[in-house]
C-alpha cells in the first residue's frame, strides 16, 4: 500500500514565476491537506480539501490556491512567487482523525 | 502568536535512559495532541495522539501525558534507541470546534540518543 506521495521532490523557480506541486493521498484517504514548513519552523497550515472543496484555510495570500480531483489527488498553485515562498511544502491525507504527511515538495525561489 | 510551543530546541539522552519531550499550548479550544517524527529528508511520520478526555496514552515505548489545567503535554520514550534520533514535532487540532482536522504545529524538538 503506497503511502502519501508528492511530485516533484525539488523545484527551483525565478520570483514571479507560478509553481504547481502535486499530492496523491494514502488509500483509501479522501482528505488532503496542505502545509508550508519554513526553515527552523513546525509545518504552518494551508489549507484542506474534502469532497472538491477547500474546507478550512490558515492564514495564507490569494497567492495559494488549491484543487482536489475525484479521485481525492490535490494540487497546491502558488502564483508570483516571492522569497519567502521558499520552503518545504507537505501534503497529508486522512479518512477519520490521524493525518498521515509524504515527503514533501522542496521549493527554492531566485 | 504561537498556540503550540516547544521550548527545547534540541535535547541529548543516552541509549536506555528515558527521553521526555515537552510540549505548552495556549488555545483553549484544543481538545486533541499529536506527536510527529520527522527524519531529514522525508514527511513527518504520526507517533501517538491523545484526546482531552485522556491523561494518558501509552503505545509501546511511547507514552503521551496531558495536564489540561496547564495546558501541557509531555512524550516518554523508554527506552531510549539511537534510530530515536529524530525531530519531534507536538501538534494540536480544535475538533470539537470545527477546525476538525488542521493541526497547529510546535517548532520542534531535535531529539538525539547516544549510543
Amino acid at each position: 500500500d503506497a503511502g502519501v506521495t508528492q511530485s516533484p521532490t525539488h523545484l527551483i523557480k525565478t520570483r514571479g514565476q507560478q509553481v504547481t506541486l502535486r499530492c496523491s493521498p494514502k488509500s483509501g484517504h479522501d482528505t488532503v491537506s496542505w502545509y508550508q514548513q519554513a526553515l527552523g519552523q513546525g509545518p504552518q497550515f494551508i489549507f484542506q480539501y474534502y469532497e472538491e472543496e477547500e474546507r478550512q484555510r490558515g492564514n495564507f495570500p490569494d497567492r495559494f490556491s488549491g484543487h482536489q480531483f475525484p479521485n481525492y489527488s490535490s494540487e497546491l498553485n502558488v502564483n508570483a512567487l516571492l522569497l519567502g515562498d521558499s520552503a518545504l511544502y507537505l501534503c497529508a491525507s486522512s479518512f477519520t482523525s490521524e493525518q498521515y504527511f509524504g515527503p514533501g515538495t522542496r521549493l527554492t525561489v531566485t | 502568536d504561537q498556540q503550540v510551543k516547544q521550548n527545547s530546541p534540541s535535547l541529548s539522552v543516552q541509549e536506555g535512559r528515558i527521553s521526555i519531550l515537552n510540549c505548552d499550548y495556549t488555545n483553549s479550544m484544543f481538545d486533541y495532541f499529536l506527536w510527529y517524527k520527522k527524519y531529514p529528508a522525508e514527511g513527518p511520520t504520526f507517533l501517538i495522539s491523545i484526546s482531552s478526555i485522556k491523561d494518558k496514552n501509552e503505545d509501546g515505548r511511547f507514552t503521551v501525558f496531558l495536564n489540561k489545567s496547564a495546558k501541557h503535554l509531555s512524550l516518554h520514550i523508554v527506552p531510549s534507541q539511537p534510530g530515536d534520533s529524530a525531530v519531534y514535532f507536538c501538534a494540536a487540532s480544535a475538533r470539537s470546534g470545527g477546525s476538525n482536522y488542521k493541526l497547529t504545529f510546535g517548532k520542534g524538538t531535535l531529539l538525539t540518543v547516544n549510543p
